[in-house]
């Protein structure tokens, strides 16, 4: 079967910075996105990666390498704000996007 | 505001009521999308229209009834769930057809439904 692992929790204090990583198995691949949800809120895209390598978007950046079917979700000078759960995607080999179960971010003071 | 509103945003229902979901989109995409969203578990594609066409039908129970009448609405008609089937619903919408690379999704709200 299909699957993407991510840690269920994560905890950080806020100024920090956090990873959060996903692994993947899926018949075929075209790309691995994030999104973040936050509580009551409707998930909200965040990146992609098609191709291997660093993609960065102001305090956010995310990785892909293909080979090891691994990716993660840099989070730089956290705010509280930036509590959320943060979800893996990948599109499989019939375009469909396949999640993983989420990852809670605590963030401490 | 994602430019995808759902409605209602809540509700209760019980196994023997017959209710509809309602997603539209204010974005012009083409594509929309019905999911499934349950406590700590993945996000589960329930449908997918690309120009109001079902383009998929993940396994889901007959007693979930899809409607796309145009490309900026999206219903789900549900008639004798079971308590299971309580969860979260989302809609979302992408510019890109379901079967391109990038795939960026905008998405609702969701309702919050609870089978009695």
């Amino acid at each position: 079967g299909q699957s993407l692992e991510q840690p269920s929790e994560v905890t950080a204090v806020e100024g920090a910075i956090v990873q959060i990583n996903c692994t993947y198995q899926t018949s075929g691949f075209y790309g691995l996105s994030w999104y973040q949800q936050h509580d009551g809120g409707a998930p909200t895209f965040l990146s992609y990666n098609g191709l291997d390598g660093l993609e960065e978007t102001g305090r956010f950046s995310s990785f892909l390498s293909r080979s090891d079917s691994y990716g993660y979700l840099l989070l730089q000078e956290l705010q509280m704000k930036d509590s959320a759960s943060y979800f893996c995607a990948v599109q499989d080999s019939n375009y469909q996007l396949i999640w993983g179960a989420g990852t809670k971010l605590i963030i401490k003071p | 505001e994602t430019g995808v509103t759902q409605t209602p945003r809540h509700l209760v229902m019980g196994m023997t009521n017959k209710k509809s979901l309602k997603c539209e989109q204010h974005l012009g995409h083409n594509a929309m999308y019905w999911y499934k969203q349950s406590a700590k578990k993945p996000l589960e594609l329930m449908f997918v229209y690309n120009f109001k066409e079902q383009t998929e039908n993940n396994s889901v129970p007959s007693r979930f009834s899809p409607e796309c009448p145009n490309s900026s609405h999206l219903f789900l008609h549900l008639h004798t769930l079971q308590p299971e089937d309580s969860a979260l619903y989302l809609c979302a919408s992408s510019q890109e057809p379901p079967y391109s690379s990038y795939n960026e999704q905008f998405f609702g709200p969701g309702t919050r439904l609870t089978v009695l």
